[in-house]
């Protein structure tokens, strides 16, 4: 039973196109949301975060839409270059909960 | 800034051999984890320690032993080597637990002949 689903499960996008990659969640009780980057051959590392008293988050080129409603956030990667290539990895935890739940990944590809 | 160090990158074990990952974090943080990578499913957590000489076990714990004798390390070991657990075993660490961000070492690579 996967807690976290991620779509599509891989990406190609030109240079310069945004990207979107989509998370679900099935647990209410889920109130943290993190987004993960990871390079071939290397750990994955926190990329963005966000709470859900929040509907939107941004960094740089990067922004989460939550909705709380639908159980449903997104990803944008906004003017992608090639080094966003990368695999991307929704999570989400509880307050109080013990570990991050990961979703099985986005792999992105951007094309010059 | 801190680090996490796994050792070694790449191991090479026969099947039903026993086999030792290790994993050292100088941020002082309290709480380490040890996930398996398999291709196209993600992370997935096996065990993961809150504090010194404490262990819980996640959901994919069978075959596989932990050991948290020091804050600053924590070491896994497959009990028997099966060729269907070749993967990246990715260990954590962390300040708390859940809503907290998680710093990850580079993995190591498990291959079974």
């Amino acid at each position: 039973q996967q807690q976290v689903r991620q779509s599509p499960q891989s990406l190609t996008v030109w240079e310069g196109e945004t990207a979107i990659l989509n998370c679900s969640y099935e647990n209410s009780a889920f109130d943290y949301f993190p987004w993960y980057q990871q390079f071939p051959g290397e750990g994955p590392a926190l990329l963005i975060a966000i709470r859900s008293v929040s509907d939107k988050k941004e960094d740089g080129g990067f922004t989460i839409f939550f909705n709380k409603r639908e159980k449903n956030l997104s990803l944008h990667i906004k003017d992608s270059q090639p080094g966003d290539s990368a695999t991307y990895f929704c999570a989400a935890s509880a307050q109080g909960g013990r570990a991050l739940i990961f979703g099985t990944g986005t792999t992105v590809s951007v094309s010059p | 800034g801190g680090i996490i160090t796994q050792t070694p990158k790449f191991l090479i074990g026969q099947e039903g051999q026993k086999l030792t990952l290790k994993c050292q974090q100088n941020f002082n943080h309290d709480t380490m984890y040890w996930y398996r990578q398999d291709s196209g499913k993600g992370l997935r957590l096996i065990y993961y320690s809150i504090t010194e000489n404490d262990l819980q076990k996640g959901d994919l714990s069978e075959g596989y032993d932990a050991s948290r004798e020091k804050k600053s390390s924590f070491s896994l070991t497959v009990t028997s080597a099966q060729k269907n657990e070749m993967a990246v075993f990715l260990c954590a660490s962390t300040i708390g637990t859940g809503g907290y961000e998680q710093y990850f070492g580079p993995g190591t690579r498990l291959t079974v002949l």
